[in-house]
């Protein structure tokens, strides 16, 4: 298995670009998060989808951002317009639904709002 | 708005040597997981503590929940440089939640 795949693995754009991550699940995963971590905030959930439907969107900062999930092997986050307080590293990650099951986190975009 | 407090948030100690670190909350949570995060990866989970006291042991690391599931520790006995990495907690509530609540973590360093 190769695991959660995101894309690409690092990004510098400049201020009021659009910033389009993408996300690959584990194949039967039926959960899929995304995630942002900086040095000030830690790791915060940005939003949940369960069966390809966004469940809880309210970690999502502002209009700015957006997500979607098309089908179940794939994902975007996208940012329009980029700003600098958006530099951070995005985690995708995935999960069965079972209880206390694992989630598997992806190696992460960084990205870079200059 | 739930919060976990890990301490301390950067260690830096000599192989073979013993660390503890910490994760605290005035909240109570149905469950807490450990990540280990190395640099450009992302979290690896190491385990998950469901019940108050429950002690759980993978090799060198020893991981403790709280009896009243507000708090937890990490105890790693004689340290390798393999262990470097940044140490998560993460708390949830309910066993089918989704939402987990992660601490801002604990830089551990071990020098060879």
């Amino acid at each position: 298995d190769a695991g959660v795949i995101q894309s690409p693995r690092h990004e510098v754009t400049e201020m009021g670009q659009e910033v389009t991550l993408r996300c690959k699940p584990i194949s039967g995963h039926n959960s899929l998060f995304w995630y942002r971590q900086t040095m000030m905030r830690g790791l915060e959930l940005l939003i949940y989808f369960n069966n390809n439907v966004p469940i809880d969107d309210s970690g999502m900062p502002e209009d700015r951002f957006s997500a979607k999930m098309p089908n179940a092997s794939f994902s975007t986050l996208k940012i329009q317009p980029s700003e600098p307080r958006d530099s951070a590293v995005y985690f995708c990650a995935s999960r069965t639904g079972g209880p206390w099951s694992e989630q598997y986190f992806g190696p992460g975009t960084r990205l870079t709002v200059t | 708005t739930q919060l976990l407090e890990q301490s301390p948030q950067f260690l830096s100690i000599q192989e073979g040597e013993n660390l503890t670190v910490y994760c605290n909350s005035s909240s109570v949570f149905s469950s807490l997981q450990w990540y280990r995060q190395e640099p450009g990866e992302g979290p690896v989970l190491l385990v998950t503590v469901v019940t108050g006291g429950e002690v759980k042991k993978l090799k060198r690391l020893t991981f403790q929940f709280g009896d009243a599931r507000k708090d937890s520790s990490l105890h790693i006995t004689a340290a390798q440089p393999g262990d470097t990495g940044l140490y998560l907690c993460a708390g949830a509530n309910g066993a089918g939640s989704y939402q987990l609540t992660f601490g801002k973590g604990t830089k551990l360093s071990v020098i060879p």
